[in-house]
């Protein structure tokens, strides 16, 4: 079974500053995708990063990095010069070849500070 | 490019109803997942259709049922509501099965039961 942990319920920024969401996964397979997600309060969820299992490098997007520590099974989500329009809930995701559907976390509410 | 469309946007249904969702993939996709999500919590899978066949199905009841058409668009069906069917319904569409497809997510239909 997959399982996907997100600590903090709720994260407090600055705005400019470089904010870390906390992700961990467990799961059996050995190839297997991290995703993170945005959801703003209007509900729709918008795609930020991916990282393969498999993949050497950390994935970057932008304003976004995925902070990807195999051994350690964690996928944290570094936001760097945080803007207002940051604030929303953010979600991890995970799929793999064997489950066939992706399992979320609980998900990890961001304010931005003026 | 049209993305991921949703329909209705909101509805409200009484217990014991029977109602239907329905989801048109983004251009190119053809394979459609449908996830619940409760107010506070991360999205649920409830089942993922391919070439019109359901493939993958997460631990939903009977009352849950659903549908892909030949062009892909899905819809979901849900019998005898219950008040705990009030939820976020969102669809997202792929391209193939694979975890490292990107999912789209449509903007989700907000179920209100009474």
């Amino acid at each position: 079974a997959q399982k996907i942990t997100q600590t903090q319920p709720g994260m407090f920024v600055q705005e400019k500053e470089a904010v870390t969401l906390d992700c961990t996964y467990d799961t059996s397979d050995q190839s297997y995708g991290l995703f993170w997600y945005k959801q703003p309060s209007s509900g729709e969820m918008i795609f930020l990063i991916y990282q393969g299992s498999y993949d050497e490098q950390n994935a970057t997007e932008g304003r976004y990095s995925l902070n990807f520590q195999k051994a350690r099974k964690s996928a944290n989500l570094v936001i760097s010069a945080s803007q207002l329009g940051d604030s929303a809930m953010y979600f991890c995701a995970m799929t793999s070849t064997n489950a066939g559907k992706s399992t979320f976390g609980d998900g990890t509410t961001l304010t931005v500070k003026p | 490019d049209a993305g991921v469309t949703q329909s209705p946007t909101h509805l409200i249904k009484t217990r014991g109803q029977q109602v239907t969702l329905r989801c048109s993939p983004k251009s190119g996709h053809d394979t459609v997942s449908w996830y619940q999500q409760a107010l506070g919590q991360g999205p649920q899978f409830i089942f993922q259709y391919y070439e019109e066949e359901e493939r993958q199905r997460g631990n939903f009841p009977d009352r849950f049922s659903g549908h892909q058409f030949p062009n892909y668009s899905s819809e979901l069906n849900v019998n005898a509501l219950l008040l705990g069917d009030s939820a976020l319904y969102l669809c997202a569409s792929s391209l193939g099965t694979s975890q490292a497809y990107e999912q789209y997510f449509g903007p989700g239909t907000r179920l209100t039961v009474t």
